[in-house]
């Protein structure tokens, strides 16, 4: 079965620092999306991206976020400045068409510890 | 968005029958009815969708009422590795987004 997969698992970053985390989505995909999930709490919405622009975004994504697809292949999500309410598990997702009226697929996202 | 509203839990036995419902009161007419499950630590698994009356696959059943108000997610005969979170998502056409709330946590024991 094709899968979304995500590298690093774990990231340990400093506060202040800048991270990427890095998606690989499904390839004939085409709509591409990061959640987060604060320990603990709810999966929430950071950012879609289809046809290489952001298509919506969650009051979430600041200024210090911003998304990625270099490649064709990879999707990056990467934070300029991390603060300690960064930390969370950041959750890639495809799929080929608009999330809510198709099945997303997940990928087993980054463990991020600001420190 | 439609809100949903589904028990925050759920004890089962293994080898029951786990029927989990989800209200949405204020579903809109092109919304889709969606449910996912989530391991800890893992990212969520779509698990079945639906728009109306009857969906099965190979892993769960959703039923949905005339109405739509609502929707109940079927679980036959769940085991220990059913343990989880299953989120209720309705989603409209014009929006890319997914809006977990907090879903029911399933436990099931031995």
């Amino acid at each position: 079965e094709p899968e979304v997969t995500q590298t690093p698992s774990h990231q340990v970053t400093q506060m202040g620092q800048e991270v990427i985390l890095r998606c690989v989505p499904i390839s004939n995909h085409l709509y591409f999306y990061w959640y987060r999930q604060i320990l603990g709490q709810k999966v929430e919405f950071l950012v879609s991206f289809y046809n290489n622009e952001i298509s919506e975004k969650s009051e979430i994504f600041d200024d210090q976020f911003s998304v990625e697809r270099p490649d064709g292949s990879n999707f990056t999500l990467k934070i300029r400045s991390t603060k300690l309410e960064d930390s969370a598990m950041y959750f890639c997702a495809s799929s080929e068409a608009g999330a809510p009226n198709t099945e997303a697929f997940f990928g087993q996202g980054t463990r991020l510890t600001v420190v | 968005l439609a809100k949903t509203t589904q028990p925050i839990s759920m004890d089962s036995y293994e080898g029951q029958e786990v029927n989990i419902t989800c209200s949405h009161n204020n579903i809109a007419t092109n919304d889709y009815i969606t449910w996912y499950q989530q391991f800890p630590s893992q990212g969520p698994r779509f698990i079945i969708q639906g728009y109306k009356t009857k969906v099965t696959n190979e892993v769960a059943s959703l039923f949905i009422p005339a109405d739509r108000k609502s929707s109940t997610l079927s679980l036959p005969r769940v085991s220990l590795s059913d343990t989880a979170v299953y989120y209720c998502l309705v989603g409209a056409y014009n929006t890319d987004k997914l809006i977990f709330g907090t879903g029911t946590r399933l436990q099931v024991f031995p």
